[in-house]
């Protein structure tokens, strides 16, 4: 079965400076899905980015970019010049390539201070 | 402004009673979804609507049952819940049967 684990249940960074938020997964699968999803203490949860596996590239949007790892299992997100704003949970997420539902980690709590 | 709306966004409710949650989305997506989320937890997927049929259901309990008149409405519809079904109830959709790429900003549900 296929797992997601977010290792830093917690995280804070001071506005204007760069974070990254650990996730690693297990899987036997080569061709799959992973994501990160936002949601501020507003409650609604944000698809932030996503990375195709057969993709070697690390997506980027905007601030946030990924350093994906395949065989290391590791999908970490960065976030350069933090603002106030990115202050949320983060969930690191997982998805089969054929379909099924989404597996997520447990979150991380990350606060950005003034 | 969120793309998908839910109502109401809070709702406090007694262990005999009959409600509704509603959601809404005119994005023109054919798959939409309900997670039920518990404080600082992740969404665990509870239904999939895939062109308006019920694709997935996660062994959910039958006090809680879907509902999806047509292809922009999803409802929830609740009896007889228990405490522990306290909880904040997230809509999402997407284009087709795949990972969520909207979600509404979710009922915040408590049962006394």
């Amino acid at each position: 079965a296929q797992t997601v684990t977010q290792s830093q249940p917690e995280m804070s960074v001071q506005e204007a400076e760069t974070v990254t938020l650990s996730c690693t997964y297990d899987t036997s699968e080569n061709n799959y899905y992973l994501f990160w999803y936002k949601q501020p203490p507003s409650r609604q949860m944000i698809l932030v980015i996503r990375q195709e596996a057969y993709k070697q590239q690390n997506a980027t949007e905007n601030r946030f970019s990924v350093n994906f790892q395949k065989a290391a299992k590791s999908f970490s997100l960065k976030i350069s010049d933090s603002q106030l704003g990115d202050t949320a949970m983060y969930f690191c997420a997982y998805r089969r390539e054929q379909g099924g539902k989404l597996i997520f980690g447990q979150g991380t709590e990350l606060s950005v201070k003034p | 402004d969120t793309e998908v709306t839910q109502t109401p966004k809070h709702l406090v409710m007694g262990m005999t009673n009959k409600k509704s949650l509603k959601c809404e989305q005119h994005m023109g997506h054919r798959a939409m979804y309900w997670y039920k989320q518990k404080a600082k937890k992740p969404p665990e997927l509870m239904f999939v609507y895939s062109y308006e049929k019920l694709s997935i259901n996660e062994s959910v309990p039958s006090r809680f049952s879907p509902e999806c008149p047509n292809s922009s409405l999803l409802n929830l519809h609740l009896h007889a819940l228990q405490p522990e079904d306290s909880a904040l109830y997230l809509c999402a959709s997407s284009l087709r049967t795949g990972p969520p790429q909207h979600f509404g900003d979710g009922t915040r549900l408590s049962i006394l």
